[in-house]
């Protein structure tokens, strides 16, 4: 049992450049997170999704797209690398919420992305 | 807009001591409050989880308060060890059943020896 894996774990990109983050879970869970954690600055969440084929926008949306084809699997997308996005991001996982029984989140150990 | 605050300064206390980090939010009345552990370089792992109507939980040497009219909660860890030395994040719950945690900034703990 894996949990929650992220890949690449560290990633260096010029400014213009495109990548996708990988987040696989094995914990068939409903619900999926991308963050990104500053210094000085608690956990942001970027975008989330309910379920497969379901994406919706966090509290910092812009500048990154996300994709859920298989429920295992959430895609993170810099469409233009720009230096603000340098950070660490991390991937997190979690059963659904339904009946307001509210669930803990798993996360993965992070992506360190470099924007130069 | 919500906010949480937790103390942005180290806590160094010496082993065997009680550890207590505070949480403090504004403008928001959360249904549920967790707790997550985070070591350097590593996500956050979940440690409890405690609900408007509970004033106070426990696992093992942990223990989590929550007051809602004082809109903070604390977190004491007990008998402290080095081991425990780690950063400490609370999160709020937005609304709904979306799952979606507001952070704190995370308190960073040293146990001293």
């Amino acid at each position: 049992n894996a949990g929650v894996t992220q890949t690449p774990k560290f990633r260096v990109l010029k400014t213009g450049q495109s990548m996708t983050l990988l987040c696989a879970q094995d914990m068939n869970h409903e619900y999926m997170y991308w963050y990104r954690q500053d210094p000085g600055m608690g956990l942001r969440l970027i975008h989330y999704s309910v379920g497969e084929g379901t994406t919706a926008k966090g509290e910092v949306p812009d500048g990154y797209n996300v994709s859920r084809l298989k429920k295992q699997n959430f895609l993170l997308g810099l469409e233009s690398a720009a230096p603000s996005q340098t950070s660490v991001y991390f991937c997190a996982s979690s059963y659904s919420n339904y009946g307001n029984s509210n669930q803990p989140q798993h996360f993965g150990d992070g992506t360190r992305l470099s924007i130069l | 807009s919500q906010k949480i605050e937790q103390n942005s300064e180290a806590l160094n206390i010496q082993e065997g001591k009680t550890a207590t980090l505070t949480c403090n939010y504004t403008n928001y009345s959360p249904a549920y409050l967790q707790w997550y552990r985070q070591d350097p370089g590593r996500g956050p792992v979940f440690l409890l989880l405690i609900r408007e109507n509970e004033k106070e939980k426990r696992k093992e040497r942990l223990k989590v308060t929550f007051d809602t009219t004082l809109k903070q909660s604390l977190f004491h860890i007990t008998a402290s060890q080095p081991a425990d030395s780690a950063t400490y994040l609370c999160a709020l719950d937005r609304a709904g059943n979306t799952g979606k945690l507001i952070f704190g900034q995370g308190t960073t703990l040293q146990v001293k020896p």
